[in-house]
């Protein structure tokens, strides 16, 4: 099973601030798949990125693929309260779909 | 379209009771996964059905079961509930291919107590 380890776990900012999240992972996955998630609701699905290297921007949002597809992070400029939530990153594709295949997750809190 | 509906959305039930949650996917998807979600463990894979089979299967006991039918649809059912099972459930469904934009649509989950 290949684990993706998000970083950090708990982040605290004040509206207007920049953040960035990270997930990392030892093994090459062939795309990877960013999610917001607010309390008592499932996930949603940000975006996907599949190309080593590539980058998405999504308004205030920018997700980058790393060159070797082992990592990827999403950058949030000037946050908003509704930012808050839990982002998750997760491995998609693959014979093992499904397995195991999300970090753990960041909490996001934006202070007015 | 529609997106993924999750029945019900709140349970409450006691140890050693049995319990099915149900999931309906998207109309054409053809697979649904299931996971359990807490805030020690995060997001766990519980299993995936396509097409009526199960494809995948997580690290849970046997007390967690599911089943898909010709409609896609899918219940997933935990047997002699334990406190522990106490979380959210969460159904998602694609279109079931292995490529890499498989992209997987979350219900809203079912929230479940065990007393």
């Amino acid at each position: 099973t290949q684990l993706l380890e998000q970083s950090p776990q708990f982040l605290s900012i004040q509206e207007g601030e920049n953040l960035t999240v990270y997930c990392n992972s030892s093994s090459v996955f062939s795309s990877l798949q960013w999610y917001r998630q607010e309390p008592g609701e499932g996930p949603v699905l940000l975006v996907t990125v599949v190309t080593g290297g590539e980058v998405k921007k999504l308004k205030r949002l920018t997700f980058q693929f790393g060159d070797a597809r082992k990592d990827s992070s999403l950058h949030i400029t000037a946050a908003q309260t509704g930012d808050t939530g839990l982002y998750l990153c997760q491995r998609a594709g693959g014979t093992s779909y499904g397995k195991l295949t999300f970090g753990q997750g960041t909490i996001l809190t934006v202070h007015p | 379209k529609a997106g993924v509906t999750q029945t019900p959305r709140y349970l409450i039930k006691t140890r050693g009771q049995q319990v099915t949650l149900s999931c309906s996917p998207i109309s054409g998807h053809r697979s649904v996964s299931w996971y359990q979600q807490t805030p020690g463990q995060g997001l766990q894979f519980l299993f995936e059905y396509f097409s009526e089979t199960q494809r995948n299967k997580g690290n849970f006991p046997g007390r967690f079961s599911g089943r898909q039918f010709s409609n896609s649809r899918s219940e997933m059912n935990v047997s002699t509930l334990e406190l522990g099972d106490s979380a959210l459930y969460l159904c998602a469904s694609s279109s079931g291919g292995l490529g890499a934009y498989n992209e997987q649509f979350f219900g809203p989950g079912t929230r479940l107590t065990v007393l």
